[in-house]
């Protein structure tokens, strides 16, 4: 089956670096993206791993670990801005199939 | 501009009344889908099409049907809506067929259905 689990909430300060983990289990994984979601808007890109290994893209960076099911989101230097829902989400390809499974999504708060 | 629209933004019905909810998108996407977002479950895949008459289900198909006769439009059908379907929908898109590709998000339907 498919399974993925992230935090629910998770708090930080301004300035402050934070790590949102995300663990899945499918049989047909093929790529992980993380989602930014602002209350009340669409969900917007930040990243995808494929391989193995550290994203860095400006103050956001992924990592994806295949082997451990695992990858997490750091985000470094929040700012208030920062606070929303990230959502994980696995491409998953089992059953000759082609979806996107994502995750609850987890509520970040950035306090001043 | 480059985007995925919805309409409508806001749709309150009663259960029975056949409804579509339009996406289009402008960005020459091979790939389109459908989500619905309710608390607590996350965003979770209706269907999916990865080109032109070529569509397939995702993990919460039933009580939906889809279309895709052009590759820039794809409707969400909802033939006898009922109040389990009252949530927030997503269509979205992206540049090749399959799901490897950034999804970029339309900006939401909030469907209620009494």
């Amino acid at each position: 089956g498919q399974n993925i689990d992230q935090p629910t909430e998770m708090t930080a300060t301004e300035g402050a670096i934070v790590q949102i983990n995300c663990t899945y289990q499918t049989s047909g994984f093929n790529g992980l993206f993380w989602y930014q979601q602002h209350a009340g808007e669409a969900p917007t890109f930040l990243s995808y791993n494929v391989l193995d290994g550290l994203e860095e893209k400006g103050r956001f960076s992924s990592f994806l670990s295949r082997s451990k099911g695992y990858s997490y989101l750091l985000l470094k230097e929040l700012q208030m801005k920062d606070s929303a829902s990230y959502l994980c989400a696995v491409r998953d390809l089992s059953y000759n199939t082609d979806k996107l499974i994502f995750g609850t999504g987890t509520r970040l708060q950035v306090f001043p | 501009e480059a985007q995925v629209t919805q309409n409508p933004r806001y749709l309150i019905t009663v259960t029975g009344k056949k409804l579509t909810v339009t996406c289009s998108q402008n960005m020459n996407h091979e790939y389109m889908s459908w989500y619905r977002q309710d608390p607590g479950l996350g965003l979770r895949q209706i269907y999916y099409s990865m080109n032109v008459e070529v569509t397939d289900k995702g993990d919460v198909p039933e009580g939906y049907k889809v279309s895709r006769k052009e590759k820039r439009n794809f409707p969400l059908i909802l033939e006898s809506p009922s109040p389990n379907q009252t949530s927030l929908y997503f269509c979205a898109s992206s540049l090749r067929s399959g799901a490897a590709d950034t999804q970029y998000f339309g900006p939401g339907t909030r469907l209620t259905v009494l």
